[in-house]
């Protein structure tokens, strides 16, 4: 099925501190995610992005890893600044469905 | 580079008109996918175009149409509205291969009174 939240999670952060978002997905059958980033009043932007035939990916200051065996994601954000306060969503492309499914998503706090 | 723009940004309708929202997407990009976004939820997808061709479909009444042009920029459609409609509509473009990342405009705040 399709995850839907109603309540969003919440993280907070000290500024400098690492932050671990995670995510579960839902179909066996998703061979790419995507993680986004949402600031109020804006559009998901893209962070980064992982093929379901690896477990991690780097980027600046974001690693992505991948555990299919559990059908789990997580976003690692390193030396977390206060520009990163948002909702971060993991999404998942379901092969052959043409569309993605989004998480619930967590809105991620930095504390000064 | 210019990213994916969205218009109008804001809208406000009453019951049983009906919208239209338009969309370009980034230069080079050849699918465009619309999305509805409910305060405190992740967007869900309503539909995905490529070279003008309907390639998937979500959940979603027949209320909701869209099209693509040649020039790769969209409309989504909503007839008949009702309360629940009111949403972010979002719109994502993508270079239309499998696992190309889709890029989203900041979207269209549409509001039902």
């Amino acid at each position: 099925g399709e995850s839907v939240g109603l309540h969003l999670p919440t993280l907070s952060v000290q500024e400098g501190d690492n932050s671990i978002i995670n995510c579960a997905y839902s179909n066996s059958a998703s061979d790419y995610f995507i993680w986004y980033k949402q600031e109020s009043g804006k559009g998901p932007q893209f962070i980064i992005d992982i093929r379901s035939n690896m477990d991690k990916r780097q980027g600046q200051r974001v690693t992505v890893l991948l555990n299919k065996t559990v059908k789990h994601l997580s976003l690692q954000i390193a030396a977390t600044q206060p520009g990163d306060s948002a909702v971060y969503f993991c999404a998942e492309n379901i092969q052959g469905a043409q569309k993605l499914v989004f998480g619930q998503g967590t809105r991620l706090t930095i504390n000064p | 580079d210019a990213g994916v723009t969205q218009s109008p940004t804001h809208l406000i309708k009453t019951r049983g008109q009906h919208v239209t929202l338009r969309c370009s997407p980034i230069s080079g990009h050849k699918s465009v996918s619309w999305y509805q976004q409910v305060l405190g939820q992740g967007p869900q997808f309503i539909f995905q175009y490529y070279e003008k061709e309907e390639r998937g479909r979500g959940n979603f009444p027949d209320r909701f149409s869209a099209r693509q042009f040649p020039n790769y920029s969209s409309e989504l459609n909503v007839n008949a509205l009702l309360l629940g409609d009111s949403a972010l509509y979002l719109c994502a473009s993508s270079l239309g291969h499998s696992n190309q990342p889709q890029h989203f405009g900041d979207g269209t705040r549409l509001s039902i009174l």
